[in-house]
């Protein structure tokens, strides 16, 4: 079956920090990756997607690159701000984003001044 | 962006009752929803889909006599937790599906926090 892998929280950065949070995934077939965040009190929203190898998604400073050969969606951001705080859900889909998502445990970033 | 809703935002019941949570698609028609449970620090679990004008389709070891889900139109779902029990206690999260042209994405509602006493 299809499987989402991220890196175990919290992550603690200084504001303008270099961010990296690793996602890999086991799935049959193409599937589409995305990221999700949740914002403290608020529900999830999609920060941004990949449908084939090679794809860059990119939304908010925010990029993640899909590797087909190394079955990565790692999510990065070159200098993140406090407003980032958030816990961070990497998922994939078999067919776009319509069908069942697949989601990992989540990561939560903290960001400090 | 699409916007999901959910009513209530929190709930606190005693054991044995019902509680119903709704999932409302304000500004775009959903044939599919998806319900989630989340658990305190763990991912989100796909309970159901539900399918607006049949029945849903629950994943393997979701009750579904114990979660009941109904969706009568294209902007809403509800769910029931039938005779709920304290290790129901949990964040619940509907999803809607949206289509449009190429583009398909799920928008996800704020979430209900039940607690069951």
């Amino acid at each position: 079956g299809n499987s989402v892998t991220q890196m175990e929280g919290p992550v603690t950065l200084s504001e303008e920090a270099f961010l990296t949070i690793n996602c890999t995934y086991t799935a049959t077939g193409y599937p589409s990756l995305f990221w999700y965040v949740q914002y403290p009190g608020e529900g999830l929203q999609l920060l941004l997607k990949a449908t084939k190898a090679d794809d860059k998604g990119s939304n908010k400073g925010f990029e993640a690159t899909y590797r087909k050969e190394t079955t990565s969606f790692h999510l990065e951001k070159g200098s993140v701000q406090v407003s980032d705080s958030a816990v961070y859900f990497c998922a994939l889909s078999d067919q776009g984003g319509g069908n069942k998502l697949t989601f990992g445990t989540g990561t939560q970033l903290k960001v400090e001044l | 962006g699409a916007v999901v809703s959910q009513h209530p935002s929190r709930v606190i019941c005693k054991s044995g009752t019902s509680v119903k949570i709704e999932c409302r698609s304000l500004d775009f028609q959903a044939t599919t929803m998806f319900w989630y449970r989340q658990f305190p620090k763990k991912s989100l679990m796909l309970m159901a889909t539900s399918n607006e004008g049949s029945k849903a389709t629950y994943e393997q070891g979701v009750e579904k006599d114990k979660f009941l889900i109904n969706h009568a139109s294209l902007t809403l779902s509800t769910l029931t937790v039938t005779s709920a029990h304290p290790e129901d206690s949990s964040f619940y999260i509907c999803s809607a599906h949206r289509a449009s042209g190429s583009q398909e994405t799920q928008y996800f509602g704020p979430g209900t926090r039940l607690l069951v006493l």
